[in-house]
């Protein structure tokens, strides 16, 4: 079984739509994050949720906004999409010790 | 200065050799360190956790964490054509990430010649 999951595995869509990716972790975890890599491969938070409460948003844009169902599920709202918003998203949760990633969703704006 | 720096090579080395990778850092406020696998169009993959300075080993991995020097490395030993993938080094304050999340390295692109 997969721990961390999530759909679609790409995504290609055109400017100025709304969009969203889903998340889904059976781990039992409590906390959720998602993160963004850019074409440089760098990896950078976006997002923490906590039991379903968000903890932390670094100055991510307005467009993007999480929402949490349940504690297994975090998923990621992009409205108006932008060119700039191109990029490998990446959902995680999170043990005691470290964070497990799921296999990344590919978003293409055109 | 950016948080965490490191090397994005791309590192080649054959078939065997023992590999190093680094990582330096800036925030002191640092406690848990970690490196991640990265394959092609897949997820980051946990390869080694430490917790402080210290060293660790896992098989043919070690990795190594010296707080003073703010400076965290990635042995591999016996490398094999399979170990070829980006290896990303992440660091938190809190166990786990917390709250702040994982803070990463942008990567070293490591290639293994058969």
């Amino acid at each position: 079984d997969t721990a961390v999951s999530q759909t679609p595995k790409y995504l290609v869509t055109q400017m100025g739509n709304d969009k969203s990716i889903k998340c889904e972790q059976n781990l039992g975890h409590d906390t959720m994050y998602w993160y963004k890599q850019d074409s440089k491969k760098f990896l950078k938070i976006m997002f923490s949720y906590n039991n379903k409460e968000l903890i932390i948003n670094e100055t991510v844009p307005n467009r993007f906004s999480p929402k949490s169902p349940d504690k297994a599920h975090l998923n990621l709202h992009i409205n108006s999409l932008e060119l700039g918003d191109s990029a490998v998203y990446f959902c995680a949760s999170s043990s005691r010790d470290t964070q497990y990633f799921g296999p990344g969703t590919r978003l293409t704006v055109l | 200065q950016k948080e965490v720096e490191q090397d994005p090579g791309p590192l080649s080395v054959p078939e065997g050799a023992i590999v190093s990778l680094n990582c330096t850092y800036s925030n002191s406020a640092f406690q848990y360190f970690m490196w991640y696998r990265q394959y092609s169009r897949k997820g980051p993959e946990l390869l080694m956790y430490t917790y402080s300075s210290g060293n660790k080993e896992d098989g043919r991995f070690t990795a190594q964490v010296d707080k003073s020097s703010k400076y965290i490395s990635l042995f591999i030993r016996d490398s094999q054509p399979s170990d070829s993938a980006t290896y990303l080094c992440a660091m938190s304050t809190y166990s786990g990430g917390g709250a702040d999340g994982l803070t990463f390295g942008k990567g070293t692109h490591l290639i293994i010649q058969p």
